[in-house]
């Protein structure tokens, strides 16, 4: 089936620092990818779509700044949190579409959990 | 936003028992799709029924679909303890908009 990456799975990073998490399709290439957050026990919550080359659509109540999304490729989505602070400590999940033969089915990356101190 | 339910919110069954669980939604959709996650994971495509269809299977999992009540459920028979995992149902409202609404999940744990 179609793979996703994420780097790094885990991350832990002082209050005010900025954090990139990268999203890789390995074996398509994903004409748009959406990040996705998870609290514990929770379940997931869509950030942003974006699509490659163009700027990424975020959900209400996402801010944009301090989530920066960008899709240079069409195999690559970074999500950078912005001075990031303990609120920010979550799960992080990206997912690509376009993988041939299941042009409608998002396949997720294992996921990316930041905490930050 | 979150649009799907899922019930029960938790289950724990016997290893070779079956496991049902429900999913409702409040909009109209396109398709709905079910994942795993086992603890701490990325997600696991399972299955995607379209809403013309009523029943799909693969392997020992059978997902139904019921457009007119909303709902959808998903039987994993003869359970085993690899099977412990939390499932998610996930619904896309039109065939041009791809974005996931996911439910809160049943968080099924089989013992051995």
């Amino acid at each position: 089936g179609a793979v996703v990456s994420q780097h790094p799975s885990w991350v832990i990073c002082k209050s005010g620092t900025s954090v990139k998490i990268e999203c890789r399709s390995l074996d398509f290439q994903a004409t748009t990818m959406f990040w996705y957050r998870q609290f514990p026990k929770q379940s997931l919550m869509l950030m942003a779509t974006s699509n490659e080359g163009s700027k990424a659509t975020y959900e209400q109540g996402v801010e944009k700044d301090k989530f920066l999304i960008n899709h240079a490729s069409l195999t690559l989505s970074t999500l950078t949190v912005t001075s990031a602070h303990p609120e920010d400590s979550s799960f992080y999940i990206c997912s690509g579409l376009g993988a041939a033969g299941n042009t409608d089915t998002q396949y997720f990356g294992p996921g990316t959990r930041l905490t930050v101190l | 936003s979150q649009q799907g339910e899922e019930d029960p919110q938790a289950l724990s069954i016997q290893e070779g028992e079956n496991a049902t669980m429900n999913c409702s939604y409040k909009t109209s959709i396109n398709n709905l799709q079910w994942y795993r996650q086992n603890s701490g994971r990325g997600l696991v495509h399972l299955i995607l029924i379209r809403s013309n269809e009523r029943e799909k299977h693969s392997g020992r999992l059978r997902v139904t679909l019921d457009t007119s009540k909303k709902s959808s459920s998903l039987l994993i028979t003869a359970s085993r303890a690899a099977d412990t995992a939390s499932y998610f149902c996930a619904t896309a409202p039109s065939s041009n908009d791809y974005k996931l609404s996911f439910g809160a999940g049943t968080t099924v744990t089989v013992r051995a």
